[in-house]
């Protein structure tokens, strides 16, 4: 059974740009969850995802959004980057729209802000 | 509200002695409790979860951990240390909005 895929791997990009991350969750799996991650705040939630609605958002400015696909692939987007949004952005399936049954984690994007 | 404590942000075991990895939370409701862990450049991994069936919950890689609700912990445990084990650890509880909260992790170093 296939895990979690998240593209790419790795970005680096330009204070001011925007960039799109892509997660494919575990087949059968509905429910997405985006998370950043970065040594000074830790693990951050961004947005939830099931059956294509967004059902939660974290605390996170405008310039952070997501979708999700019929497929269950979901991207996130941040635009007009900053240089504090370099972190590991990871993204979590689940077989249903909360967490009662845990996470599958992808290895997740390391994009780095220049 | 909800929240997870991780004592020690570092925690230093010789290979073969016990693993103790300390979590904390606060939940308005009861609790689903997991433990996750984190191998470099990589994703998190679960471990082991807690959904109000049993209160010590076998996980994989030889780890366990047990919930006491009057404490308030979910302490995970492995008897003999591998250096395999060295990575980082989170503890996460999800309550009524069922969106977990992740702890801080404990890095867990481990001495031949």
């Amino acid at each position: 059974k296939a895990g979690v895929t998240q593209t790419p791997r790795y970005l680096i990009k330009t204070r001011g740009q925007q960039v799109t991350l892509s997660c494919s969750p575990i087949s059968g799996h509905r429910s997405v969850s985006w998370y950043q991650q970065t040594p000074g705040q830790g693990l951050q939630f961004l947005f939830e995802y099931f059956s294509e609605t967004q059902r939660n958002k974290g605390n996170f400015p405008g310039r952070f959004s997501g979708r999700q696909f019929s497929n269950s692939r979901s991207e996130m987007n941040v635009s007009t980057l900053e240089l504090g949004d370099s972190a590991l952005y990871l993204c979590a399936s689940s077989f249903e729209a909360g967490t009662a049954y845990g996470y599958t984690f992808g290895s997740g994007t390391r994009l780095t802000v220049v | 509200a909800q929240s997870v404590t991780q004592l020690g942000s570092h925690v230093s075991v010789s290979e073969g002695a016990l693993v103790l990895l300390r979590c904390n939370y606060s939940s308005s409701v009861p609790p689903y409790l997991f433990w996750y862990v984190q191998y470099p450049n990589q994703g998190l991994q679960l471990l082991l979860k807690y959904t109000s069936a049993a209160t010590l919950v076998k996980g994989i890689n030889g780890f366990e951990a047990e919930f006491k609700k009057s404490e308030t912990s979910f302490h995970l445990t492995k008897p003999s240390a591998h250096m395999s084990d060295a990575a980082e650890y989170f503890c996460a509880v999800s309550g009524g909005s069922y969106i977990p909260t992740f702890g801080r992790g404990t890095s867990l170093i481990v001495h031949p």
